[in-house]
């Protein structure tokens, strides 16, 4: 069984901090990587997706990823009351594999 | 583009009643899936269509939870009957296909049982 571990939290992080959310994942063969934000109440929205080893940024996210030990994590810069929420990642192998995604860690961002 | 939707938003029903969920996925996608999100947990797979054909429907409860997509785009959820433990938003995502393209969630049904 194809495995995602996050800690369920909460993150609590003063406003305009560094907020740090990791994930491990059990199958070594995962190809793509996702962040998904969750609000209560709300659906998942997709904010940031990994492929290849290293780091990538999008504005206040950067994406991290090391396959050789099985972690990918989200780094939120300049973080905001407003990224307070649920943060779900998700993996995926390649070809017609679905979505498996952890539990999801909750984050909350302190004024 | 318009979005995944997907109808009711809510519903309340008793143990041992049938529900059905509808979902039109995002328009050429041609994955779609069918998650169960139990509060406080992460979305859980129930099934995986690619077209019109099933490719992963191994944690769905097939006795008294079946889904199809007729013509490869719409798709109905059912459940019959229903537990109290099904309580949960149901949600339907779609993707262009599977794989390495991202997935795009509907708003989700929350369904009550009681």
């Amino acid at each position: 069984q194809k495995e995602v571990e996050q800690n369920s939290g909460p993150l609590s992080v003063p406003e305009g901090a560094i907020a740090s959310l990791n994930c491990t994942y059990s199958d070594r063969g995962s190809q793509s990587f996702f962040w998904y934000r969750q609000y209560s109440g709300k659906s998942p929205e997709l904010i940031m997706f990994i492929y290849s080893n290293g780091d990538k940024e999008d504005g206040r996210f950067t994406a991290q990823l090391n396959k050789a030990s099985q972690y990918v994590s989200l780094l939120i810069r300049d973080s905001q009351p407003s990224d307070s929420a649920t943060y779900l990642c998700a993996v995926t192998s390649s070809g017609n594999t679905p979505l498996v995604f952890g539990k999801g860690t909750r984050l909350s961002v302190i004024a | 583009e318009a979005g995944v939707a997907q109808s009711p938003r809510y519903k309340i029903i008793e143990k041992r009643q049938s529900v059905a969920f509808w979902c039109n996925p995002i328009s050429g996608h041609a994955t779609l899936y069918w998650y169960q999100q139990i509060l406080g947990q992460g979305p859980k797979l129930l099934i995986q269509f690619q077209n019109n054909g099933v490719v992963d429907d191994s944690q769905l409860p097939k006795d008294r939870f079946s889904a199809e997509r007729l013509k490869g785009v719409d798709s109905t959820l059912k459940i019959q009957p229903a537990k109290l433990e099904d309580s949960a938003v149901y949600l339907c995502a779609s993707s262009l296909n599977t794989g390495s393209t991202e997935a795009f969630f509907g708003q989700g049904t929350r369904l009550t049982v009681v």
